[in-house]
């Protein structure tokens, strides 16, 4: 199973500000999932980001907001633009390792005052 | 509609006995996957069990098990003789063979409070 390494665990951000979330995984894979998490909700997909292409962005969700990066197989970047306090939320990146599991890095905990 | 839904927003039970954790799921594709996620007060996802829509038998990882009912479109997680660390919100999640890009849908959850 990967395991996959995400940074910053937490952060609090001014308003107006921008925070990039990194996720860097142990192997390669092929496409890599990014939730969002709002207080006391479910997870949301937000994109899927494949290599050496745009992302994929879910209905609600536009690029502008939520750029992403997907150097190579291994990282990817999703960055929170233009922060407001209802971005406040737990990010989440997430890969498909093998035909059955998906692993979830261990989160992003963003607040926005 | 609601593709996956967990019914129970909360529930206490008591150490060392079992619980049920209710999950219905919506699909028209006859190739899918289910899974169940334990997200501990620390943010993490820890996955917990998963199924394939053509497994014979249900699945079984330790003291959980998955209670799964195709015909009902019910996926249950049974926790056997639960622990004070069982205590957690616990996600249902889906994955459709059809759905573009592999990616799962996950249900509101639930949460649960194992009691001393």
């Amino acid at each position: 199973s990967a395991v996959i390494s995400q940074k910053p665990s937490r952060d609090i951000c001014q308003r107006g500000t921008s925070l990039t979330i990194q996720c860097q995984v142990d192997s390669q894979v092929t496409m890599m999932f990014w939730y969002r998490q709002q207080p006391g909700q479910s997870l949301t997909l937000i994109a899927t980001a494949n290599q050496g292409s745009e992302a994929t962005y879910e209905s609600g969700f536009v690029i502008d907001k939520f750029p992403i990066s997907r150097p190579n197989l291994t990282f990817s970047t999703l960055t929170v633009s233009n922060l407001s306090p209802e971005d406040s939320s737990i990010y989440l990146c997430s890969v498909k390792p093998n035909h059955i599991g998906y692993t979830f890095g261990s989160g992003t905990r963003l607040t926005v005052v | 509609a609601q593709k996956i839904t967990q019914t129970q927003p909360g529930m206490f039970v008591q150490e060392k006995e079992a619980v049920t954790l209710d999950c219905t799921y919506d699909t028209s594709d006859p190739s899918y996957g289910l899974f169940w996620y334990k997200q501990p007060s620390s943010g993490e996802m820890i996955f917990l069990i998963y199924q394939g829509s053509y497994d014979q038998q249900n699945a079984t990882e330790g003291r959980y098990s998955l209670n799964f009912q195709k015909a009902r479109k019910s996926a249950n997680l049974v926790i056997s003789a639960s622990q004070l660390g069982d205590s957690a919100m616990y996600f249902c999640a889906m994955r459709e063979e059809k759905a573009a890009g592999n990616k799962l849908t996950f249900g509101g959850g639930t949460r649960v409070l194992v009691k001393p």
